[in-house]
């Protein structure tokens, strides 16, 4: 059975960083590209990042260019997300996702909330 | 970047009746790398239509999808209770994938 795990998600300050994680399990992690994609509170679901299957290759929606950095690990079998310069508008719930293509399997999310 | 408009914004129907959700995208999608997502409460997405047309694992056949370059729709045949969610259109045809808004599809 295909599992995806994310953890990580917390409560942050306006301009700090965190890491999710996603710890992937039931597959060939290395064979398949891999996401973030979030859903702020209320609101639709928007495509973060995403990263090629030995991560050659790496692509983000313009509001995190140069804030946020998709990196995996695949002997851990695992998906990460750096994110800093953390804004009020980063706080939604984050999945990840495999993405080869399309979305065909999710996590259940972690929550990151930005607040003072 | 490709903007997906997904209407109407809320479908109210009753059960057992025909859903037709739509997509427009400002421009033509490519190869036709079109899918369907639903997302009940609290819960993930769940992939229902890629390709325009195929259904993914385990999704039943009151489902379908249609349409072509910047056009698209979302059928359910037969409206079941368990049918009633948000449901998204994304494009992932090119580096910078969206989605669309959303359409609730909720009970009349």
């Amino acid at each position: 059975e295909v599992q995806l795990v994310e953890s990580g998600g917390d409560l942050v300050q306006p301009g700090g960083s965190l890491r999710l994680s996603c710890a992937a399990s039931g597959f060939t992690f290395s064979r398949f590209w891999m996401s973030w994609v979030r859903q702020a509170p209320g609101k639709g679901l928007e495509w973060v990042a995403n990263i090629k299957r030995e991560g050659s290759e790496k692509n983000y929606v313009d509001s995190v260019k140069g804030r946020f950095t998709i990196s995996r690990d695949n002997a851990k079998n695992s998906l990460y997300l750096q994110m800093n310069s953390l804004r009020v508008e980063d706080t939604a719930v984050y999945y990840c996702a495999r993405s080869d293509y399309p979305f065909d399997q999710w996590g259940q999310g972690t929550l990151v909330t930005v607040s003072s | 970047e490709i903007v997906l408009t997904q209407s109407p914004g809320t479908l109210s129907l009753s059960p057992g009746k025909r859903a037709t959700l739509s997509c427009r995208a400002s421009q033509s999608v490519s190869s036709g790398y079109l899918a369907w997502y639903q997302q009940k409460p609290g819960q993930a997405p769940r992939l229902l239509i890629y390709g325009i047309y195929s259904r993914a694992t385990g999704i039943p056949d009151r489902f379908s999808g249609n349409g072509s370059g910047t056009d698209f729709t979302l059928s359910i045949s037969r409206l079941e209770p368990e049918d009633f969610a948000v449901y998204y259109c994304q494009q992932y045809g090119t580096s910078l994938i969206t989605f669309g808004q959303g359409t609730r599809l909720e009970i009349k």
